[in-house]
């Protein structure tokens, strides 16, 4: 199986902030790369797939990049709506895994 | 709009089996793959398999093999997911969420609203 890694697993910022949130894959997935976010008691939304592609309706400041083993999410102003949980999952190969989240907090 | 709708809540004993159900609409419930995501409580995201609901065939997570079964009826456009031998550490909300399609990483588009499963011992 391929196991996903993020880190930090939580981060304290503030309204306007940029913040970076980093996925390594324990081997290779190309693109294959999908972030979503999650809010208590609400199921995941996605935010990007295939790595860099922001989906239909979610903010510009949300951003993907990374190829290979190592991607990254980018909010570039964080806004009060965006204090949530935010998972990496892989999609190259089954079974299909996801990071362990990223809680992002308010300073 | 496109949605998934899933069953009410569960609480079930130790050992037995619960079958969930996700009732799609909005789009073409044959063109899309459908995935079964659980969380426990306070913990993160698990895949447990998908189904195509145009074949039926179904692909499962190696962890519940012989325990799940995902099944579709596409009279009434639902895909279920049945769990069975249930223990305390299949306590978590399930999800049913819709995959994009290898174009875009099959990346999981759409989620129903989740179903909380307990169980008791």
């Amino acid at each position: 199986d391929i196991q996903m890694t993020q880190s930090p697993s939580s981060l304290s910022a503030s309204v306007g902030d940029r913040v970076t949130i980093t996925c390594r894959a324990s081997q290779t997935i190309g693109t294959y790369l999908n972030w979503y976010q999650q809010k208590p008691g609400k199921a995941p939304k996605l935010l990007i797939y295939a790595a860099s592609n922001l989906q239909s309706g979610v903010p510009s400041g949300f951003s993907g990049s990374g190829s290979g083993t190592d991607f990254t999410l980018t909010i570039s102003n964080l806004q009060p709506e965006d204090f949530a949980t935010y998972y990496c999952q892989q999609s190259y190969s089954t079974p299909r895994t996801f990071g362990q989240g990223t809680k992002v907090e308010i300073k | 709009q496109v949605q998934l709708v899933q069953s009410g809540a569960e609480v079930k004993k130790s050992g037995a089996s619960v079958k969930v159900s996700c009732k799609a609409s909005g789009y073409t419930f044959t063109g899309y793959y459908m995935n079964w995501v659980r969380q426990a409580p306070g913990q993160g995201l698990e895949w447990m398999g998908w189904i195509n609901p145009n074949s039926g065939d179904p692909n499962y997570a190696q962890k519940f093999q012989g325990r799940v079964t995902m099944t579709r009826d596409t009279s009434i456009s639902t895909v279920y997911m049945e769990l069975s031998r249930l223990r305390s550490d299949d306590t978590a909300v399930y999800y049913c969420a819709r995959a994009i399609g290898d174009t875009a990483a099959d990346a999981l588009d759409i989620w129903g609203q989740g179903t909380m499963v307990t169980v008791s011992s």
